[in-house]
């Protein structure tokens, strides 16, 4: 199976800041992943697939890049509102299906 | 409104049985697969099942595997997820969620609200 190591575990950041989080893939995955955002007591919401395609709705400061096996999130100015914890996820693109979340990173306001 | 609301969670006593349901709305239902994903008390993410739009395809984390049957009645616009043999690391919010295309892959674009089952004695 594939595992996802997702760095780091939790950070804290100024508003403002520009924030980056990073996932790395045990083997390729092409570009078969995806980005994220659960706040507390909430759903998770997607913001960004497919490793680059922001989610419709989704502020621009939100983007992803990457493929192969390492993939970067970034928030380009922090906002409060975007206090959450971030989750990559893998998936398989043929049969048998199988999904791995990262472990996630837990971002707090400085 | 595209909405997904999940109901049958609960205390179950190990070994024991559950069934949860998850409500569609707003979208053609048959037109995606969707997936159960779980989370422990102050744990992450896990992925659960899988199944696609049809239905006659479905996945299940190795986890779960033989004891977790996932299923979708499209006339109903309704997903289900059948659980025995129930342990105490099954005790999470269960979430469902509509995939973005007919089949089991891809991203998870709308959540529903989440469900509570706790297996304990």
């Amino acid at each position: 199976d594939i595992q996802m190591t997702q760095s780091p575990s939790s950070l804290s950041a100024s508003v403002g800041d520009r924030v980056t989080i990073t996932c790395q893939a045990s083997q390729d995955i092409s570009n078969y992943l995806n980005w994220y955002q659960q706040k507390p007591g909430k759903a998770p919401k997607l913001l960004i697939y497919d490793a680059s395609n922001l989610e419709t709705g989704v502020p621009s400061r939100f983007s992803g890049s990457g493929s192969g096996t390492d993939f970067t999130f970034t928030i380009s100015s922090l906002q409060p509102e975007d206090i959450a914890t971030y989750y990559c996820q893998q998936y398989d693109n043929l049969p048998p299906v199988l999904y791995t979340f990262g472990q996630g990173t837990k971002l707090e306001i400085k | 409104e595209v909405q997904l609301l999940e109901s049958g969670g609960g205390l179950v006593q190990p070994g024991g049985s559950l069934r949860l349901s998850c409500a569609a709305s707003g979208f053609t239902f048959s037109s995606y697969a969707m997936s159960w994903v779980r989370q422990a008390p102050g744990k992450g993410l896990e992925w659960v099942s899988a199944i696609s739009g049809s239905g006659g395809s479905t996945y299940y984390a190795d986890s779960v595997k033989g004891r977790f049957t996932i299923s979708r009645d499209n006339s109903k616009n309704t997903l289900y997820l059948q659980m025995n043999s129930l342990r105490a690391e099954d005790t999470a919010v269960y979430y469902c969620a509509k995939q973005m295309v007919v089949a089991a892959t891809g991203g998870m674009d709308v959540w529903g609200q989440g469900t509570t089952v706790t297996v304990s004695s």
